[in-house]
This record gives structure tokens, C-alpha cells and sequence, in this order.
């Protein structure tokens, strides 16, 4: 079974650009989360998806937004990339839309703004 | 302050060690306990999971919590290389049964067990 897949595995950008990061989640689950882990800061809660509507959404600024689509599949933008969001994306999914439930994660999209 | 404290390490110790990991917080609404593994490169893998005050285990690994300080910690029994790795704490707020999506994490420990 194919586990929660990321792509791009890496991006560079410059300051300014936007950035799309794409999460497939396992066959099955309807929730998937965004996570960013900076260096020294650890993971922070992003955003939460559940059978296509935004649950619940972390301290982030609002150029930062994200969609999932009809096969659960997710997408995160960040607008207006500034140097400090040079992270670590983890997208993770779950069988239902609550964290009582195993979350999976992938091994996340490497953000590099220039 | 932060909501969960996690001492960073690093942390070196010889292949069958006992290692202790551990972590604080301050919200009183965490009801859920994780811990995560982490390998370089890779995203965090579900270890452990405990909503209880107490001690839970599995192979090599107990997770333990006590509510009444904040306090949760992850022992691993005679440690291998293969589990170094940086080890985070994870915690979920429940609050009148409804989820919010959301784990608030540790910083991290990052753990290195040699032969």
C-alpha cells in the first residue's frame, strides 16, 4: 500500500514568488494536515482538510491557504514567500477527520526562498 | 512559554542503553499523548499513543504520563543503532470531544546510540 506521497521533493524559490506543494494521502483516508518544521522551531500545525473543507487552520498569516479535491488529494500555497518560510512541508492523513486516529506522514516537500 | 517543552539534546549513549526522553507542558486540555520517530530526511512515524495517566509498552518501548505534573516520557530499552533518530512529543487538545486536526509538537530530541 502506498503510503502519503509529497511532491515536489525539493523547491526553490526567491522572495516574492508562490509556491505549490501537492500531498497524495493514502488510499481510503478523507483528512489530510499540513505541517511545517523550521529549523529550531519544530513542527507547527499548518492546516486541516476533511472531505474538502478547511477544519481548522494554525497561527500562520493568510498567504499561506490550501484546497483538497474531490480524491482527497491536497494542495499548499504560500504567497508572497519570504525568507523565513524556508521549512520542511509535511503533508499527513488519517481515516477520519480526528488525530485520535493514526496520522501517516510523508517525507515532505524541502521550501528554499532565496 | 511554550506549550510543550522538549530538551533538544543531542543525546549520544552505547548500543543497549536505557534511554529517557521526556517532555513538559502547560495546557491542562492536552488529553492525547504521542511520541513520533523521526529518521533524517524522512517524516515522523507514530511510536507511541496513550490518553491516560500510567504507563503503556510496546517491545522496547514504554510511554509514560503523568497528568497531574505534565510530564511524559518515552523509555527505550537496550537501544540499537537503528534507533537513532530525533524523537518528538506530540499532544492533542480534545476539548468537549471535538477534534480539532491539530498535534502540538516538541522541539525534538535528537538521540545517537553507538556501537
Amino acid at each position: 500500500e502506498a503510503g502519503v506521497t509529497q511532491s515536489p521533493t525539493h523547491l526553490i524559490k526567491t522572495r516574492g514568488q508562490q509556491a505549490t506543494l501537492r500531498c497524495s494521502p493514502i488510499s481510503g483516508h478523507t483528512s489530510v494536515y499540513w505541517y511545517q518544521q523550521a529549523l529550531g522551531l519544530g513542527l507547527q500545525f499548518l492546516l486541516w482538510y476533511d472531505e474538502g473543507e478547511e477544519r481548522n487552520r494554525g497561527n500562520f498569516p493568510p498567504r499561506f491557504s490550501g484546497r483538497q479535491f474531490p480524491n482527497y488529494s491536497s494542495e499548499l500555497n504560500v504567497n508572497a514567500l519570504e525568507l523565513e518560510d524556508s521549512a520542511l512541508y509535511l503533508c499527513a492523513s488519517s481515516l477520519v477527520g480526528t488525530t485520535n486516529e493514526k496520522l501517516f506522514f510523508g517525507s515532505g516537500t524541502q521550501l528554499s526562498v532565496l | 512559554q511554550k506549550e510543550v517543552e522538549q530538551d533538544p539534546g543531542p543525546l549520544s549513549v552505547p548500543e543497549g542503553a536505557i534511554v529517557s526522553l521526556n517532555c513538559t507542558y502547560s495546557n491542562s486540555a492536552f488529553q492525547y499523548f504521542m511520541w513520533y520517530r523521526q529518521y533524517s530526511r524522512k517524516g515522523p512515524e507514530l511510536l507511541m499513543y496513550t490518553y491516560s495517566s500510567g504507563n503503556k509498552e510496546d517491545g522496547r518501548f514504554t510511554a509514560q504520563v503523568d497528568k497531574s505534573s505534565k510530564y511524559i516520557s518515552l523509555f527505550i530499552r537496550d537501544s540499537q543503532p537503528s534507533d537513532s533518530a530525533t524523537y518528538l512529543c506530540a499532544m492533542e487538545s480534545n476539548a468537549g470531544g471535538t477534534s480539532y486536526g491539530k498535534l502540538t509538537f516538541g522541539q525534538g530530541t535528537i538521540l545517537t546510540v553507538h556501537p
